[in-house]
């Protein structure tokens, strides 16, 4: 079955400690895409990679890093979280964007709250 | 960082009516238009990409229609049904980024 999924769905955390939440997609996707979601606003984008070892910031970079080793696999780090990350974030991919006109597939969604 | 806005923010309709949405975009360095479905509790599920002015894109009693000229795109819904109910968000491409809406959040009430 072709799918997105994220790991772990629900995390409680305290400010300051390390944590990743992983990422992988089996449909041989190029783009992939972190987004957080925060009540009254839309997806923010956070990171973005067109491809293997090619990642760029989204609009919401800051506190965040990624890595993209393998194609499948797209993490999300969090080097020392705040209480302001606490958000839903979802994991994305897509086949490359070309024009523009390839839609995405969403991975289920992390809920984190950082205490 | 990019303005993308949706009108209305909520929609409450009966079961049968017709509704639509609006989604507003910048029309300068416009690269493609993408609506998602987003029920409660689930992943925005993917409805329409659209790329060219005048484009429009039907599935079933949805459909879509785009003007990149004067940067919006209608989402219409024919026929609302209950099952409908949920939040559909707009978002635009432009260089490699998705900038999304808000949502508009419908409730379409038997």
């Amino acid at each position: 079955e072709a799918q997105v999924t994220q790991n772990p769905r629900y995390l409680i955390t305290v400010t300051g400690k390390k944590l990743t939440v992983t990422c992988s997609q089996n449909m041989n996707h190029e783009y992939m895409s972190w987004y957080r979601q925060d009540p009254g606003l839309g997806l923010r984008q956070i990171y973005y990679s067109m491809n293997v070892e090619v990642t760029d910031k989204g609009d919401v970079p800051e506190g965040y890093k990624v890595s993209r080793k393998e194609k499948r696999n797209f993490p999300l780090i969090l080097e020392s979280p705040s209480p302001n990350q606490t958000s839903l974030y979802f994991c994305a991919s897509s086949k490359t964007l070309g024009t523009g006109g390839v839609e995405q597939y969403f991975g289920p969604g992390t809920r984190l709250t950082v205490t | 960082i990019l303005n993308v806005e949706q009108s209305p923010q909520s929609l409450h309709v009966q079961e049968g009516d017709s509704t639509n949405f609006t989604c507003s975009f910048p029309s300068s360095n416009f690269y493609a238009l993408h609506w998602y479905r987003w029920e409660t509790a689930k992943s925005p599920e993917a409805l329409f990409v659209m790329t060219l002015n005048g484009d429009e894109k039907k599935k079933g009693r949805i459909s879509a229609t785009l003007n990149t000229k004067e940067g919006y795109s209608y989402l219409y819904i024919k026929g609302s049904q209950p099952e409908d109910s949920a939040t559909y968000l707009c978002a635009s491409v432009n260089f490699n980024k998705f900038y999304f809406g808000s949502g508009t959040k419908l409730n379409v009430k038997p």
